[in-house]
């Protein structure tokens, strides 16, 4: 079935660090990617998301490019701040059939100190 | 308030009692999700829902019922709560025409002793 690793965490890092949060799939069809943020005490919030290969998604300074050929949909950020001290998800979906659910990773938590 | 609500934000009921878990949104969305998170596992879509009076199980149904007699609620109930449903629980929605993307609720936090 379809399915999401992520890496596990806990991620602790300084102010101003460059961050990476792998993510790898494996799906039958071609699934979107997204990347979903929970803050502490809330629900989870779309990040980015990618629909296609090579397709890139971006948002508040964080990137993340669907690559078909590595399975992965890796998230990035040049410069963390201590505001993105929260747990994010990779997810997949696949856009066929009549189930077009969300399959989501276990979670990475991050924490950046100041 | 706009959006997608739960109640309530936290429950402790004991083994064996019912339990019924409210979601409602204000957004007319066609499509409504149950998830629970648990350490290590993510979220797992337990029920969702296509449209009014349409429902369909997912990845962890039992123990759980669901119903959808209007658009912008959807209560999911434990009938016979166990403690292995201790867990957070967050409903979603989303558009018939962007279901690419879902909106979370705020989360209801379930305990069963």
């Amino acid at each position: 079935g379809d399915s999401v690793t992520q890496m596990e965490g806990p991620v602790t890092l300084s102010e101003e660090a460059f961050l990476t949060i792998n993510c790898t799939y494996t799906a039958t069809g071609y699934p979107s990617l997204f990347w979903y943020v929970q803050y502490p005490g809330e629900g989870l919030q779309l990040l980015l998301k990618a629909t296609k290969a090579d397709d890139k998604g971006s948002n508040k300074g964080f990137e993340a490019t669907y690559r078909k050929e590595t399975t992965s949909f890796h998230l990035e950020k040049g410069s963390v701040q201590v505001s993105d001290s929260a747990v994010y998800f990779c997810a997949l979906r696949i856009s066929s059939g009549s189930a077009r659910q969300l399959t989501f990773g276990s979670g990475t938590q991050l924490t950046v100190l100041p | 308030d706009a959006g997608i609500t739960q109640s309530p934000r936290y429950k402790i009921t004991e083994t064996g009692r019912q339990v019924t878990l409210m979601c409602h949104q204000t957004w007319s969305h066609s499509y409504m999700f149950w998830y629970r998170q648990d350490l290590g596992h993510g979220l797992r879509l337990i029920y969702y829902s296509a449209a009014a009076d349409i429902t369909d199980k997912g990845e962890v149904p039992d123990g759980y019922v669901v119903s959808r007699s209007k658009t912008e609620n959807f209560p999911l109930t434990l009938e016979s709560a166990t403690r292995s449903q201790t867990s957070v629980y967050f409903c979603a929605s989303s558009e018939w025409t962007n279901q690419e993307t879902q909106y979370f609720g705020p989360g209801t936090r379930l305990l069963v002793l």
